[in-house]
Parts: C-alpha cells; structure tokens; sequence
C-alpha cells in the first residue's frame, strides 16, 4: 500500500534559524497537502501542491513538490517560536486516497 | 461559523466498556473521516465514510464501528474489542474524497482507566 515518510522525526531549532522537513512517498502522487498540528491542538490545513515541479510561499514558509510528484518539502525562513508544532503532509494516491506522513515536530530554542 | 464539534473533549473509560465518541459538522461536506492518533506518532485511518448510510474500513478499524446516518454526523464507538483504546481521536470531513484538504475537529483524549 501507499506509504508516506518524514524527515526528520524531531527538530530542535533555534529561533531564527531556518527549517526544513522532507516527505517522501512510495507511489507517485496526484497532490499533497500539509498540516500544522499545535501542541495539544489538531492538524491545520496549511495549502495543497498538484502540479509537479510547483512551488507555493506563505509569508515564510515555502513548499516544494517534486519533479516526479513523489516527494515533497516544507521550509520555513527565520523561525519564530510560532512555528513549534508537528507539521504532517498528506499525499493523494490512486482512487484519491489520502495517506498521511508521520509528521516533523519543530521546537524553536528561544 | 461552519467546523467540526467533537465531544466530549476528555472522555475516561473502564475496561469492558463500549464509548462513543460524537462528531458533527455544518460544513456540508459530504465525506467524514475518524483519524487515531497516539503520542509522538501520525495519523491512522480508522473509518470513513463518503455519504450518508454508506462507510468503509480504514487501515485500523478492528475492535472501531461507525454510523453515517446523517450527512452532518458520524459517531465512533470503541467497542470493549479494543485492546488499546487510549488515544487521541480526531475526526475530519472534507468535500469530495478528501483530494483538497480536510476540515479537523479539536479532537476527544479517550483515556482507559
């Protein structure tokens, strides 16, 4: 079955630094989202990717989906304590099903 | 405002009990999803469901049983079948098949005592 991974498992960071996590799924993939989940909070949509090669920025985060539409990346620029949380992607394989990755978690080091 | 309401928020269980955990949502999505998450780890499908009285198995379904009876509602039971319910439990809902994002709700902490 379809099988999405992230790396790293854990992040320590300190505030202003840059971040970076890495998806990789076993099949090629229709789109993929990512999620913010807080702590002791729920997963946020953050934006979706379809297109291979596309690249998306929010303010200071940028997400990357690669050429092969297998892999994916989220980088944020400057951390900011704001950003501590576990970000998730989610890929889109055959029939639409959705598989989730096993998550970064961030900690920012004030 | 239009989202997703879990509740309870915190829900204790005794062994060899049956729960059910609520979820409703006013987003007019047609599919609901149920997700088990446990610490430090991701999300596991548990059920989900793509219209009213129709829901299929995820990848962890056992000792789980669902109900899609209305289009904004689709409760959880862990059932006593279980062997280990404790968890976070968070259920979502999206328009199609999910392909555009899901809408989560804040979750109910299932903690076996």
């Amino acid at each position: 079955g379809q099988q999405v991974m992230q790396i790293p498992q854990y992040q320590h960071v300190q505030e202003g630094e840059d971040f970076t996590t890495y998806c990789n799924s076993s099949t090629t993939l229709s789109n993929i989202q990512w999620y913010k989940q807080r702590p002791g909070g729920h997963p946020v949509f953050l934006i979706q990717l379809v297109k291979s090669g596309e690249v998306k920025k929010q303010k200071r985060l940028t997400f990357q989906f690669g050429e092969a539409k297998k892999n994916s990346s989220l980088h944020i620029t400057a951390t900011q304590t704001t950003d501590v949380g576990t970000y998730f992607c989610a890929g889109a394989g055959g029939y639409q099903k959705v598989t989730f990755g096993t998550g970064t978690k961030l900690q920012v080091i004030p | 405002d239009g989202g997703i309401t879990q509740s309870p928020k915190y829900l204790f269980r005794k062994e060899g009990q049956n729960v059910t955990l609520s979820c409703e949502q006013n987003l007019n999505h047609d599919a609901m999803y149920w997700y088990r998450q446990d610490p430090g780890q991701g999300l596991r499908l548990i059920y989900y469901s793509q219209i009213v009285n129709d829901f299929q198995k995820g990848d962890i379904a056992e000792g789980y049983s669902v109900s899609r009876e209305k289009k904004e509602s689709f409760p959880l039971t862990v059932t006593s079948a279980q062997k280990n319910p404790t968890a976070f439990y968070l259920c979502a809902s999206s328009m199609g098949q999910g392909a555009r994002g899901y809408t989560f709700g804040s979750g109910t902490r299932l903690t076996v005592v």
